[in-house]
């Protein structure tokens, strides 16, 4: 079945530590996005990537990275600056990133110890 | 001002209630619309599209008015399985600009 898988459900981050989010999908879409939620907040773009090689950042994309080196993997990296990572994260994607439906991963959430 | 404004709720409803919820959007600029669902700790699911011209998807129905920048979906006969947060989504900028409104939280009671 053709979908987005994100790894692992839950992960705990250490003061001082950088986690890996991971995001992969089947479905042979172009584009692909982050988005972080916060409890009782719409979802906050982090990052998207329209074409391999290819990433632009989002409305709150500092302390965040990404690389998209492959069409079908798109791992995000949290990294110790940022302060507040304790979030529900989702990745998605689109056919080309146009006015189009949203297909998401499952989500990870993070913590922090 | 947010740029997606959604009643947070929560909407308490019994079983076959018609619920309606409104969204509004602030930027004119603003090119296609959508309701997605959440349900706890889950990904949102797209629900439906929404067009001028207002569009039925069975018990479900959207409308879209741009002249007062408003949205709204209609449920009837709700079901104990509608129970679930329902977002309002605003495209700009050729789609790459997605904006999510903080959702609405429904809850269906027997």
């Amino acid at each position: 079945d053709g979908g987005i898988t994100q790894s692992p459900k839950y992960l705990f981050r250490k003061e001082g530590q950088n986690v890996t989010l991971s995001c992969e999908q089947n479905l042979n879409h172009d584009a692909m996005y982050w988005y972080r939620q916060d409890p009782g907040q719409g979802l906050r773009l982090i990052y998207y990537s329209q074409i391999v090689n290819d990433f632009q950042k989002g409305d709150i994309a500092e302390g965040y990275s990404v690389s998209r080196e492959k069409k079908e993997s798109f791992p995000l990296t949290v990294t110790s600056a940022q302060k507040n990572p304790t979030a529900f994260y989702l990745c998605a994607s689109s056919i080309q990133g146009g006015n189009e439906k949203l297909f998401f991963g499952s989500g990870t959430q993070l913590s922090v110890l | 001002r947010k740029e997606v404004e959604q009643d947070p709720g929560p909407f308490n409803v019994p079983e076959g209630a018609t619920v309606a919820f409104n969204c509004t959007y602030s930027n004119s600029a603003s090119q296609s619309f959508f309701w997605y669902r959440q349900d706890c700790r889950k990904e949102p699911k797209l629900l439906m599209s929404v067009y001028s011209s207002g569009n039925e998807d069975g018990r479900f129905t959207a409308q879209l008015n741009r002249a007062s920048q408003y949205i709204s979906l209609l449920i009837r006969d709700s079901k104990l399985s509608d129970s679930a947060t329902y977002l309002c989504v605003v495209n700009r900028d050729g789609g790459f600009k997605t904006i999510f409104g903080a959702g609405t939280r429904l809850f269906v009671k027997a």
